[in-house]
């Protein structure tokens, strides 16, 4: 089945750096993908709409400045947490509808970040 | 913008006794409404969905309803197992390719 595949799993980093988050269908074109954030015991927080080609659609509260999301090829979506705090340590995950299969939603793994 | 909330937020049941789950829409135009599960760090899995043109949908242990005028839906859960002790949420939609906003989430524990 179509799978959806995010890098890093895992990521540590240092307050005040950058980190970028990777999300790739692997096996469909995904004009469009969705980046959510969770925070533990928490739900997932829809934080922006990807669009291959164009900007991102940002939801309200949302900085588009700290969350950059370049949405490089059809099957490629990155986040980069710009300058970032231990208040943006949290699970990361994006979504991606595969239009071959009726748009069923695809789930990445994931990615944890944890800044320190 | 959609807003979901998810009632209960923990739900214990004994073995094989059943399990509901609520949530409420705001946004009449949702017309999607997929439930997830998902065990802690990991992708949330699709477990039943249903469209607004539809009221009711089953699958084994899994029913789903939906009350379009009302805007809520119900996730109901039969004969659990422990292995069904989760974080279950739900979700409302434009469409099936569009983005969700999902509910609070229900940690269900079922006990043996």
């Amino acid at each position: 089945g179509a799978v959806v595949s995010q890098h890093p799993s895992w990521v540590i980093c240092k307050s005040g750096t950058s980190v970028k988050i990777e999300c790739r269908s692997l096996d469909f074109q995904a004009t469009t993908m969705f980046w959510y954030r969770q925070f533990p015991k928490q739900s997932l927080m829809l934080m922006a709409t990807s669009n291959e080609g164009s900007k991102a659609t940002y939801e309200q509260g949302v900085e588009k400045d700290k969350f950059l999301i370049n949405h490089a090829s059809l099957t490629l979506s990155t986040l980069t947490v710009t300058s970032a705090h231990p208040e943006d340590s949290s699970f990361y995950i994006c979504s991606a509808p595969n239009s071959g299969t009726g748009d069923t939603i695809y789930f990445g793994e994931g990615s944890w970040l944890t800044v320190v | 913008g959609e807003n979901v909330e998810q009632h209960p937020s923990t739900l214990s049941v004994q073995e094989g006794d059943s399990a509901v789950i609520k949530c409420t829409y705001s946004d009449s135009a949702s017309n999607y409404f997929p439930w997830y599960k998902q065990e802690l760090g990991k992708r949330p899995q699709l477990i039943i969905d249903i469209r607004s043109n539809v009221g009711e949908k089953k699958d084994q242990r899994i029913a789903v309803t939906l009350n379009k005028t009302a805007k809520h839906f119900s996730l109901h859960i039969t004969e659990t197992q422990p292995e069904d002790s989760a974080v279950y949420f739900c979700a409302a939609s434009l469409n099936t390719g569009n983005q969700f906003y999902f509910g609070t989430g229900t940690s269900l524990t079922v006990i043996p």
